[in-house]
């Protein structure tokens, strides 16, 4: 079966520094990894995901995530920090009926 | 540009009483999902539909929950009777065709936030 951990339920930082998000994965099969930001009273809106091939993913509003098999983990970085990047992150794998299995999400604030 | 329409995006009820949620997916979509999100936590899925049919709900509280999708198109959420348990956000995500190793990107609706009293 499946499962994401995410670590930190809140991550704080200021702005224009490393955003850092661990994720960490298990799964039985190849993994497909995923991130979705979700604003405040919003939906989820996807970041990137791995599927096969780069191990290095780059998404949009320049996070990007690493897909490391032997440490189970990937997780989201972004250079510098802007305070529109407050919000919930949520890291995925995919499921056995092309299905998401959520982590439990990591708060991130931005402070000026 | 399209989106994933939910209706109500709030609702508070009393406990013992019946609600609903209606979704409408992006047009073209054969695969729609139905989650649930708990304060503080990650989207769990309830139902997910292949055009008209169930592909899984074994996560649905079937003696309390129900869901369709008639016509393959939009589709309903329903709770009878609620319970103070039901308080949560009710997403509803619609994508192409999702399978076993594929996963094409899910859209998401704004959600439907439920208070039950």
């Amino acid at each position: 079966a499946q499962s994401v951990t995410q670590l930190g339920s809140h991550v704080s930082v200021s702005e224009g520094a490393l955003v850092l998000l661990r994720c960490n994965y298990s799964s039985s099969v190849p993994p497909y990894l995923f991130w979705y930001v979700q604003y405040p009273n919003q939906g989820l809106q996807l970041l990137l995901k791995y599927t096969t091939g780069a191990t290095l993913v780059k998404g949009i509003n320049g996070f990007e995530a690493e897909f490391k098999k032997s440490e189970t983990s990937f997780h989201l970085t972004k250079p510098s920090a802007h305070m529109s990047d407050a919000a919930e992150y949520f890291c995925a794998v995919g499921g056995s009926q092309g299905n998401l299995i959520f982590g439990k999400g990591t708060k991130l604030s931005v402070k000026p | 540009e399209a989106e994933v329409a939910q209706s109500p995006r709030y609702k508070i009820t009393e406990k013992s009483q019946a609600v609903a949620f209606w979704c409408d997916p992006i047009s073209g979509h054969a695969t729609l999902y139905w989650y649930r999100q708990i304060l503080g936590q990650g989207p769990e899925l309830l139902v997910q539909f292949q055009d008209e049919s169930v592909v899984d709900d074994s996560q649905l509280p079937k003696d309390r929950f129900s869901a369709e999708r008639l016509k393959g198109v939009d589709s309903t959420l329903k709770i009878q009777p609620a319970e103070l348990g039901d308080s949560a956000m009710y997403l509803c995500a619609s994508s192409l065709e999702a399978a076993r190793g594929i996963y094409n990107e899910q859209f998401f609706g704004p959600g439907t936030r439920l208070t039950v009293l």
